[in-house]
């Protein structure tokens, strides 16, 4: 089975430009997470979508970042202008609806912004 | 300037050793645990996954220990293997409205000699 697709799996880029992660959850789950890792954070929460409508947006850092669920099978975070303190691997994941089940993870985009 | 990053717990342990990796949790009405296991350059991976109606699970090689007296949960390898070594995080479901949200521990580094 397929599991989690992130594109791209790595992404350089100057400041200020717009950058943008992809995701193609399992397909049947209804829940889609994005997260940021780094040495100074660990695994932060960023958003979570469940079909496809943001539950809770409490961990976007701040207005330049943006998320987007247009279907179940695809959603897309992007960054716009990014700053190289947004330097991290992002990893999106998905569950099932039902409650009590673990999020499966795919294997990042490791992202450096110069 | 020198940067600060996250200390992770190391476990170092022989070939063929059992290994005790240990995690404490924030929540007292968290219900819902996992461990999950992250090697360089990929994803988080499920490992095992307890409710907190139990004390114990086992999979294979694996057994997760849950006391919630002291809110503490810990996962045991036997006869570790040189591919068990990895990060190992544990991660709490906090119940509730935040049914599907999970917070993530800091990790522990565990590396496996030959």
């Amino acid at each position: 089975d397929a599991g989690v697709i992130q594109s791209p799996r790595h992404e350089v880029t100057e400041m200020g430009q717009e950058v943008t992660l992809r995701c193609k959850p399992i397909s049947g789950h209804d829940y889609l997470f994005w997260y940021r890792q780094t040495m100074m954070r660990g695994l932060e929460l960023l958003i979570y979508f469940n079909n496809n409508v943001p539950i809770d947006d409490s961990g976007m850092p701040e207005d330049r970042f943006s998320a987007k669920m247009p279907n179940a099978s695809f959603s897309t975070l992007k960054i716009q202008p990014s700053e190289p303190r947004d330097s991290a691997v992002y990893f999106c994941a998905s569950s099932p609806t039902v409650s009590n089940q673990p999020q499966h993870f795919g294997d990042g985009t490791r992202l450096s912004i110069l | 300037g020198e940067s600060v990053g996250l200390h992770l717990p190391t476990l170092s342990v022989q070939e063929g050793d059992n290994s005790i990796i240990n995690c404490a949790y924030s929540n007292s009405a968290s219900d819902y645990f996992i461990w999950y296991k992250q090697e360089s350059g990929k994803g988080p991976q499920f490992i095992i996954d307890i409710r907190s109606n139990m004390d114990k699970r086992q999979g294979q090689r694996v057994t997760v220990l849950l006391n919630k007296t002291v809110k503490h949960l810990s996962l045991q390898i036997a006869a570790t293997q040189p591919g068990d070594s990895a990060v190992y995080f544990c991660a709490e479901n906090m119940g509730g409205g935040s049914n599907y949200k999970l917070t993530f521990g800091k990790g522990t580094l565990l590396t496996v000699n030959p």
